[in-house]
């Protein structure tokens, strides 16, 4: 159980076009779900999180009209990063938390590699 | 807001020997320790954490020590494996609020 999903796994994209990247709970419901970015060899870096029904809650120099979420069901959240540069490329990774869980355990996503040109 | 800091940045040890991660955290209200392994590409997962009651836990070759009043936390690996190589993450969060990772520690385990 617990499994969340990414879609895509990889994307390539051309300098100024936007990507959405989904993150779905496969089994379990998700009242909050937080987007990570990481650059190589470096931490994860939460750069916001996303409450079902609400407005996501962005970490500081984190440009939210630049990183779209969209939390819109118990079970996804979208992540869409609009006029993307090359300095966006990076591996993104969602979690989720269990809604009505007793724990504090997040669960990851695979993660999805956004390669800009 | 949190600041965890890990200690080493990379870690070579011969298999069979042990490895020690260690982190401190900035935030004494944090009460959620959980420690995740990274392969190259791949999510991290979950290998053992621990909650601030607790001052110790152990799962097999994996344990955590917790030192409230010095708010630093430990990774133990005994008998390490070449398998056991990867990048290791720790991280600390205050109640269900946010994860706020450590910089990590790229652990090599040589045959």
């Amino acid at each position: 159980g617990a499994v969340v999903s990414q879609h895509p796994s990889r994307v390539i994209c051309k300098s100024g076009t936007s990507v959405k990247i989904e993150c779905r709970s496969l089994d379990f419901q998700a009242t909050t779900m937080f987007w990570y970015r990481q650059f190589p060899k470096q931490s994860l870096m939460l750069m916001a999180t996303s409450n079902e029904g609400s407005k996501a809650t962005y970490e500081q120099g984190v440009e939210k009209d630049k990183f779209l979420i969209n939390h819109a069901s118990l079970t996804l959240s979208t992540l869409t990063v609009t006029s993307a540069h090359p300095e966006d490329s990076s591996f993104y990774i969602c979690s989720a938390r269990v809604r009505g869980g007793a724990g504090n355990e997040q669960f990851f996503g695979p993660g999805t590699r956004l390669t800009v040109l | 807001g949190e600041n965890v800091e890990q200690h080493p940045s990379t870690l070579s040890v011969q298999e069979g020997d042990s490895a020690v991660i260690k982190c401190t955290y900035s935030d004494s209200a944090s009460n959620y320790f959980p420690w995740y392994k990274q392969e190259l590409g791949k999510r991290p997962q979950l290998i053992i954490d621990i909650r601030s009651n607790v001052g110790e836990k152990k799962d097999q070759r994996i344990a955590v020590t917790l030192n409230k009043t010095a708010k630093h936390f430990s990774l133990h690996i005994t008998e390490t494996q070449p398998e056991d190589s990867a990048v290791y993450f720790c991280a600390a969060s205050v109640g269900t609020d946010k994860l706020i990772f450590g910089t990590g520690t790229r652990l090599q385990v040589f045959p």
